[in-house]
């Protein structure tokens, strides 16, 4: 099973450019679940989403945007990327009272 | 508001010695309390988790972590350390009211041979 898959695994971005991040379990899993990793400062929730059609804000949202029009798939979009949103960002899904799984994760830099 | 802390940016420990990394968590329902742990550029590996039962918790490479209920807190412990469990270590917690699961800022953790 390929579990989480993050594309790209690398990006460099101009600043107010857009992009999406991709994201694809095959798994079957409900949830599904965006954080940026930063030094010193862990792991932070952007956004989630407990099912197809159903997402909402982490700790950390703004900037962001998602849409989860499948069960597979839980894109990421950046609409104007700024300097602060240099990031490693690691998408994760999960089954009902169980762990995340987690991709190899997306490493993201705006210049 | 779910909230969870690991007091420790780093934590030094002799190869075959016992380690401890800690964890405190706050929640307003009941915890459902995680352990992953991270090598360096790729994503996390679930270690262990607790969701309800015993206190002692055991999970994978010989890992444990035990839930105190009145401390709040969910440690990591192993009897033996080994020079391959050098990593980054975070600590998750969900409260059972709600879908969302936070993390802890991690421990980098270092095994001295």
């Amino acid at each position: 099973n390929a579990g989480v898959t993050q594309t790209p695994k690398f990006q460099v971005l101009k600043t107010g450019q857009s992009m999406t991040l991709q994201c694809a379990q095959d798994m079957n899993h409900e949830y599904m679940s965006w954080y940026r990793q930063d030094p010193g400062m862990g792991l932070r929730l952007i956004h989630y989403s407990v099912g197809a059609g159903i997402t909402d804000q982490g700790e950390v949202p703004n900037g962001y945007n998602v849409s989860r029009s499948t069960t597979e798939d839980f894109p990421l979009r950046l609409l104007s990327a700024a300097p602060s949103q240099t990031s490693v960002y690691f998408c994760a899904s999960r089954g009902v009272n169980q762990p995340q799984h987690f991709g190899d994760g997306t490493r993201l830099s705006i210049l | 508001a779910q909230s969870v802390a690991q007091p420790e940016d780093q934590v030094n420990v002799a190869e075959g010695n016992p380690l401890t990394v800690k964890c405190t968590y706050s929640v307003s329902g009941n915890p459902y309390l995680f352990w992953y742990v991270q090598y360096p550029n790729r994503g996390l590996q679930f270690l262990l988790k607790y969701i309800t039962g015993d206190n002692l918790v055991k999970g994978s490479y010989g890992f444990e972590a035990e839930f105190n209920k009145s401390q709040t807190s969910f440690h990591l412990k192993k009897p033996s350390a080994l020079v391959s469990d050098s990593a980054l270590y975070f600590c998750a917690v969900r409260d059972s009211t709600y879908d969302k699961i936070i993390f802890g800022k991690g421990t980098r953790l270092h095994i001295l041979p």
